[in-house]
């Protein structure tokens, strides 16, 4: 199984601050990346898949990149509604596997 | 808009089956994958398998001898079974699409907890 780490398990920022999480794959999984976003309570959103696209709806200060097996998740300017959990997802083969999570506090 | 609703037993006695449906509305259900996944309180989230319309299912190794899933495209929706149950299992289930183009679960469902407890 391909194994996803993210860094760091939590982040404390403030209203404002440009937040950058990271997400490491075992192995290549060329773009075959998700990002997710959840707070508690609720279930989780997903807010970029293929590495970079931005699913409708979703923010654009929110955007990803890489390829391969580095990949990052930025929030350009952290606003209030932003503090939640991040987790990443590899779709490149199964089973798919999500990252720990990133928790992002104030 | 495609809207889920996870519904079944909040507690399961270990060792039974665990049981739960996910009802589709605001769309068809006769495409895409339909996905279950689970989140242990305050930890992260695993899948736990897909099944596509047609019946076809990829169950995650670490729970397939385990696991069934099944649709019922009559009443728009699918199922999940989960057998011999242990305290391990308690978890919030959430049944969400997966799409082969994007390689995402959206959408989700509200989740639903279930206890295994005797």
């Amino acid at each position: 199984d391909i194994q996803m780490t993210q860094s760091p398990s939590s982040v404390s920022a403030s209203v404002g601050d440009r937040v950058t999480i990271t997400c490491r794959a075992s192995q290549g999984i060329s773009n075959w990346l998700a990002w997710y976003q959840q707070k508690p309570g609720k279930a989780p959103k997903l807010l970029i898949y293929a590495a970079s696209s931005l699913q409708s709806g979703v923010p654009s200060r929110f955007s990803g990149s890489g390829s391969g097996t580095d990949f990052t998740l930025t929030i350009s300017s952290l606003q209030p509604e932003d503090f939640a959990t991040y987790y990443c997802q590899q779709a490149n083969s199964f089973p798919l596997i999500f990252g720990g999570g990133t928790k992002v506090e104030i | 808009q495609v809207q889920l609703q996870e519904s079944g037993p909040g507690l399961v006695k270990p060792s039974e089956t665990l049981s739960l449906t996910c009802t589709v509305s605001g769309g068809s259900i006769t495409s895409y994958y339909w996905s279950w996944i689970r989140q242990p309180a305050g930890k992260g989230l695993d899948f736990i398998g897909r099944i596509y319309t047609g019946g076809s299912a990829n169950y995650n190794p670490s729970l397939k001898s385990r696991v069934t899933m099944s649709v019922d495209t009559s009443k728009n929706q699918f199922s999940l079974k989960l057998n011999s149950v242990t305290a391990a299992d308690t978890a919030m289930y959430y049944c969400a699409t997966y799409s082969s183009a994007t390689g995402g679960f959206d959408p989700w469902g509200q989740g639903t907890l279930v206890t295994v407890s005797s």
